[in-house]
C-alpha cells in the first residue's frame, strides 16, 4: 500500500538559506509522486511532480525535488529561501491506478529575516 | 481557465442546520475529490468521484454527510444536521487521466465552515 511520511512539521530557515523538506514514500509499484504548497488561507497549489524523465524534477518558484529509489525519498529542496516560501508543504502519492492521492501530513516553513 | 470554483468562501451556521458546499470541478475533468482539512487532523479525503459516479466514500465521517455529483460540471457536499466538530476548511479538488496520465489534482480556494 501506497504511503507518505513528512519528517518534520515545522521546519525554520533564515531568508537565503538552503531549505530541505523530508518526504519518505512507500509503494509496492513506481510511484507517482507530488509536492504542494499551501499558502495562508489558500488551497494547494501543486509544486512539482515526479514524471520518472528525470530523477531530478524542477518546480514552480525555484523549488526542485530528487527522486531517490534506493532511499524512496523525494526531498524538496530550494537553495536560497524567500520570505514569501513561507507556507506549508505536503507531499504526496498517487494510489496506483486510482485517482486519489494520498498525502503527508504536512511540513510548516517558517523564514526568518 | 477559472480553475476549480468552490462557494461559498465562507459560512457560519448554528448547530442542527443544513449546510451546502457547492463545487464546480475545472471543465474536462472527470475526477472530482472532498477533502476535509482541520489542525488536529491534517488534510482528509472524505469521497471523490470519477465520471460522476462515487468511487471512495470511505472518508465520510457518518451519515450526516452526503455528497452528490448529478453533472460533469457541479458537485454538492451536504451535512445535515451540522455539529460544531463538523468545523473544518472543506476543499474540492478536481483531475483528469485524459489531460495527465499523472492525473494531478487541482484544489479550489476552500469553503472555511463554522458551526457554532
Amino acid at each position: 500500500a501506497q504511503s507518505v511520511t513528512q519528517l518534520g512539521s515545522h521546519v525554520s530557515v533564515s531568508e537565503g538559506a538552503l531549505v530541505l523538506l523530508r518526504c519518505n514514500y512507500s509503494s509496492s509499484v513506481p510511484p507517482y509522486l507530488f509536492w504542494y504548497v499551501q499558502y495562508p488561507n489558500q488551497g494547494l497549489q501543486l509544486l512539482l511532480k515526479y514524471t520518472s524523465a528525470a530523477t531530478l524534477v524542477k518546480g514552480i518558484n525555484g523549488f526542485e525535488a530528487e527522486f531517490k529509489k534506493s532511499e524512496t525519498s523525494f526531498h524538496l529542496t530550494k537553495p536560497s529561501a524567500h520570505m514569501s516560501d513561507a507556507a506549508e508543504y505536503f507531499c504526496a502519492v498517487r494510489r496506483g491506478s486510482q485517482g486519489n492521492l494520498i498525502f503527508g501530513k504536512g511540513t510548516k516553513l517558517s523564514v526568518k529575516p | 481557465d477559472a480553475g476549480v470554483i468552490q462557494s461559498p468562501r465562507h459560512e457560519v451556521t448554528e448547530m442542527g442546520q443544513e449546510v451546502t458546499l457547492r463545487c464546480k470541478p475545472i471543465s474536462g475533468h472527470d475526477y472530482l475529490f472532498w477533502y476535509r482539512q482541520t489542525m488536529m487532523r491534517g488534510l482528509e479525503l472524505l469521497i471523490y468521484f470519477n465520471n460522476n459516479v462515487p468511487i471512495d466514500d470511505s472518508g465520510m465521517p457518518e451519515d450526516r454527510f452526503s455528497a452528490k455529483m448529478p453533472n460533469a460540471s457541479f458537485s454538492t457536499l451536504k451535512i445535515q444536521p451540522s455539529e460544531p466538530r463538523d468545523s473544518a476548511v472543506y476543499f474540492c479538488a478536481s483531475s483528469s487521466l485524459l489531460a495527465s496520465s499523472y492525473n494531478e489534482q487541482f484544489f479550489g480556494p476552500g469553503t472555511r465552515l463554522t458551526v457554532l
